[in-house]
């Protein structure tokens, strides 16, 4: 079991809310990712970290932003919520390189109404 | 774009029985590697093969690269009811700074 946790787990809330999906990981990785995957498709890199005070758009253009403040702590935000952002979001993590092994979180469901 | 593509999309067998699946990528790469997502879940790594190797195994697990052809194969021999699961074929390709690019996977049931 990935030592690398989110939350909420499942959510669900209105048009325009603001919110915060959370990511922490204990392996002491570097790298971090954010990717978007909608059910039973291919996931889709959304956000990307190397490191501390390191953010990087990924292939997929994203209303969300990130933030990276402490090695462990990738949280990912969206300042106004769109029914067109549900979505499942899943967190992974990997060594600086990131030419092996992801780790991935349970991820988050997001519905938006 | 260098993105997987698993074949077959679905695949349902009885316990006991192979399960065969394919992935195919259009650029050069440093290495494929192949994960399980189970339903509502996140991805598991399963088994991560390197340009230069051709076969590798890991318990009832066998992957081929054909760099050549561009593709993979994933086998599970001996299913259980357990690998019923999604497989994702992911590639880190020249130039992508070490990110994944991922297919859009295999849906596997198998039937007890």
């Amino acid at each position: 079991e990935a030592d690398i946790y989110q939350t909420p787990r499942y959510l669900v809330i209105g048009t325009g809310k603001k919110i915060t999906l959370e990511c922490s990981q204990t392996m002491g990785h570097d790298k971090m990712y954010w990717y978007q995957q909608d059910p039973g498709m291919e996931l889709h890199l959304i956000h990307y970290s190397y490191g501390v005070n390191s953010t990087e758009k990924g292939d997929l253009s994203s209303e969300s932003t990130v933030s990276r403040i402490r090695t462990e702590h990738f949280p990912l935000t969206l300042e106004s919520a769109r029914p067109s952002h549900t979505s499942q979001y899943l967190c992974a993590s990997s060594d600086l390189m990131g030419r092996e092994t992801q780790y991935f979180g349970p991820g988050t469901r997001l519905l938006v109404l | 774009s260098q993105q997987g593509e698993e074949d077959p999309q679905a695949l349902s067998i009885q316990e006991g029985e192979n399960a065969t699946m394919n992935c195919s990528y259009k650029t050069s790469i440093n290495n494929l590697q192949w994960y399980r997502q189970n339903s509502g879940r996140g991805l598991v790594h399963l088994i991560l093969i390197r340009s230069n190797e051709r076969e590798k195994h890991s318990g009832r697990l066998r992957v081929t690269l054909d760099t050549s052809k561009k593709s993979s194969s994933l086998l599970i021999t001996a299913s259980r009811a357990a690998d019923t699961a999604s497989y994702f074929c992911a590639t880190d390709g020249w130039g992508s700074q070490g990110n994944l690019i991922f297919g859009k996977g295999t849906k596997l049931s198998v039937k007890p």
